[in-house]
């Protein structure tokens, strides 16, 4: 089992939708949770930044994050076709600054106009 | 949020030779930095820990002599893959935190890198 599970997709959705992506993970240990965007192999762009379970809301993004289930989300309201990107799901137990970060697979989000 | 910068974008090399790929955090100290290497359709793996004024640190399976890794300044680390070959072509990617633990940890463009 890899750490952290990630459907690749594609999920494709039309434009105004609500996008829900997600991530599993088995690493009891992490304690911080982030969701990067990557378009077309650049470098990936932070998008949410959560330590521990809970919510965080930033404009249209809210990270959900359940420890008890070891289960991320990422939620985008009023989807546009600009969100169509790879999105990473990325986790690390001290929060990126004194160790690197695991990564997901990345799930191929594109929405229809 | 912080600017990291990395360059070249993209490389080709002939097999055998060494190629280096630098990486700068422009508006902050990092005396820390991240290696990544991404394969196409596979997740960003971990490769070494960058630390000013000492050795890298390896993850496993990742050869040392192979991938030297130079954190000499505390905005620059260098990542020269030595004797490429082939196999080597992947996207390389660095992060730079912008403290320490609890920090969150900002990307360079990456560089993809083909061996021919």
């Amino acid at each position: 089992q890899k750490e952290v599970e990630q459907d690749p997709g594609p999920l494709s959705v039309p434009e105004g939708a609500i996008v829900s992506l997600n991530c599993t993970y088995s690493n009891s240990a992490f304690q911080y949770f982030m969701w990067y965007r990557q378009y077309s192999r650049k470098g990936p762009e932070l998008l949410m930044y959560t330590y521990s379970s809970g919510n965080k809301e930033d404009g249209r993004f809210t990270a959900q994050v359940d420890k008890s289930s070891k289960y991320i989300s990422l939620f985008i309201r009023d989807s546009q076709p600009s969100d169509s990107a790879t999105y990473l799901c990325a986790m690390s137990v001290s929060g990126g600054g004194a160790d690197g970060l695991t990564f997901g697979k990345g799930t191929h989000l594109i929405i229809q106009p | 949020g912080a600017v990291v910068s990395q360059h070249p974008s993209r490389v080709i090399c002939k097999s055998g030779t060494s190629v280096k790929i630098e990486c700068r955090s422009l508006d902050f100290q990092a005396t820390t930095m991240f290696w990544y290497r991404q394969f196409p359709k596979q997740s960003l793996m971990l490769m070494a820990t960058s630390n000013e004024g000492s050795k890298a640190t390896y993850e496993q399976g990742v050869e040392k002599d192979k991938f030297l890794i130079n954190h000499a300044s505390l905005t620059l680390s260098t990542l020269t893959v030595t004797s490429a070959h082939p196999e080597d072509s992947s996207f390389y990617i660095c992060s730079a935190p912008t403290g320490g633990a609890g920090t969150e940890a900002f990307f360079g463009q990456g560089t993809r890198l083909t061996v021919v």
